[in-house]
């Protein structure tokens, strides 16, 4: 069965420094998200992606944030200058199209920020 | 915009009793609704939806909703709990009245099932 997977699975940075968090999301999908979960606290919704550009952003997502779908597979999360507080689980998740209203999650990528 | 409420952080159930996790919502239009559960260390598994149709949904491992308008709720149920059914347990709305929304999630229920 197609399942969405990230890589890392773990990356520590310095505060400040850039990080790339990546997705492959199932092949067929066309709506890609990125979540995250601060360590035993809710998931939040980030960004929702389709058709090539943002459709929906929270207020998380600032000017520290970026999404790209750069190939025909990947989906990619950018934090240009990481701050503590970012220190989270990061999922992405992928759905097929309009009439299915399912998401499938990878298995998240744990984030520290030092 | 929508939200969702989970309003109880844990609930704890001996191994073989029925279980429910609560969750109620609060949209402008319909309510698409899920269930996710998560084990330790892992991503968010899908468990079951509501978006139209009988109000009893069933789905995997056993477990099953009711959706109910009046009480805008969607407990989520199992006749009787194993072990293993120990996770944490989201519930996720999404808001067809509102254009380009997308899913929110509860803070989540920890269940602890005790042998």
């Amino acid at each position: 069965e197609p399942e969405v997977t990230q890589t890392p699975s773990h990356q520590v940075t310095q505060m400040g420094q850039e990080v790339i968090l990546r997705c492959v999301p199932i092949s067929n999908h066309l709506y890609f998200y990125w979540y995250r979960q601060i360590l035993g606290q809710k998931v939040e919704f980030l960004v929702s992606f389709y058709n090539n550009e943002i459709s929906e952003k929270s207020e998380i997502f600032d000017d520290q944030f970026s999404v790209e779908r750069p190939d025909g597979s990947n989906f990619t999360l950018k934090i240009r200058s990481t701050k503590l507080e970012d220190s989270a689980m990061y999922f992405c998740a992928s759905r097929p199209h309009s009439g299915t209203e399912t998401q499938y999650f990878g298995p998240g990528t744990r984030l520290l920020v030092l | 915009a929508q939200s969702v409420a989970q309003p109880e952080d844990q609930v704890n159930v001996a191994e073989g009793n029925p279980l429910t996790v609560k969750c109620t919502y609060s949209v402008s239009g319909n309510p698409y609704l899920f269930w996710y559960v998560q084990y330790p260390n892992r991503g968010l598994q899908f468990l079951l939806k509501y978006i139209t149709g009988d109000n009893l949904v069933k789905g995997s491992y056993g477990f099953e909703a009711e959706f109910n308008k009046s009480q805008t709720s969607f407990h989520l149920k199992k006749p009787s709990a194993l072990v293993s059914d120990s996770a944490l347990y989201f519930c996720a709305v999404r808001d067809d009245g509102v254009r380009n929304n997308d899913m929110r999630f509860g803070a989540g229920t920890r269940l602890t099932v005790k042998p």
